[in-house]
């Protein structure tokens, strides 16, 4: 149960775009669409960003948009506010016995 | 709306036990997977368990499996996670959350408790 790759962080300045990318392999990312992208601020709990690779669950910004290519999933912020500060977890389903699978975090600094 | 609560962390020194209880509110929770996930202080998000809706299927993480029990209780709206056998790797604030396309993601999340383990 490896976890995905994620960069340590990120950082861009207000208004600017970011990407973010979830490194996985093809026993997972490559092999469903079912990558879901977590925003947690400090002390406080994950919430929803994407799911399945490309999806806005009701009340999230269009600013977020996910996409995925081969085992590597993306996570795009446009226009960056100070409030986007936080940081960004990928998941991936894995298979029936792994379940899902979690990326080691991206702090996102908005300079 | 939804609210996941939970509760039952605290301090247990390595070997002990512990119950958690997430109490859920404001949708069907016998319609739903649900799943515990975990995150040790300054670290990442690591999934833990997972049941499904009529408890007919379980699933655990590696590092937990053969220790930690989930469970849920349809017509109290509650999810358990009994926790055995403790070890201080197992410091985390662990998270109820309700799960999508049978826990493949998920859309909300509780405030969360912390264990800690320690001697």
């Amino acid at each position: 149960q490896s976890a995905l790759t994620q960069p340590a962080s990120v950082s861009g300045s207000p208004g600017q775009s970011i990407t973010i990318s979830c490194t996985g392999t093809s026993s997972d990312v490559g092999s469903y669409n079912l990558v879901s992208w977590y925003q947690q601020h400090p002390g406080k709990a994950p919430k929803l960003m994407i799911y399945e690779v490309n999806k806005r669950p009701s009340g999230v910004s269009n600013r977020f948009s996910g996409s995925k290519s081969g085992n590597t999933a993306s996570l795009t912020i446009s226009g960056l506010q100070a409030e986007d500060e936080a940081d960004y977890y990928c998941c991936s389903y894995a298979g029936s016995s792994t379940s899902v699978v979690f990326g080691g975090g991206t702090k996102l600094t908005v300079l | 709306q939804v609210q996941l609560v939970e509760s039952g962390g605290g301090l247990v020194k390595p070997g002990g036990s512990l119950r958690l209880s997430c109490a859920a509110s404001g949708f069907t929770f016998n319609d739903y997977y649900m799943s515990w996930i975990r995150q040790a202080p300054g670290k990442g998000l690591e999934w833990v368990s997972y049941i499904s809706s009529s408890s007919s299927y379980t699933n655990y993480a590696d590092s937990v499996k053969g220790r930690f029990t989930i469970s849920r209780d349809n017509a109290k709206n509650s999810l358990y996670l009994q926790m055995n056998s403790l070890r201080a790797e197992d410091t985390a604030v662990y998270y109820c959350a309700r799960g999508q396309y049978s826990s493949s993601w998920f859309d909300y999340w509780g405030q969360g408790t912390l264990v800690t383990v320690s001697s």
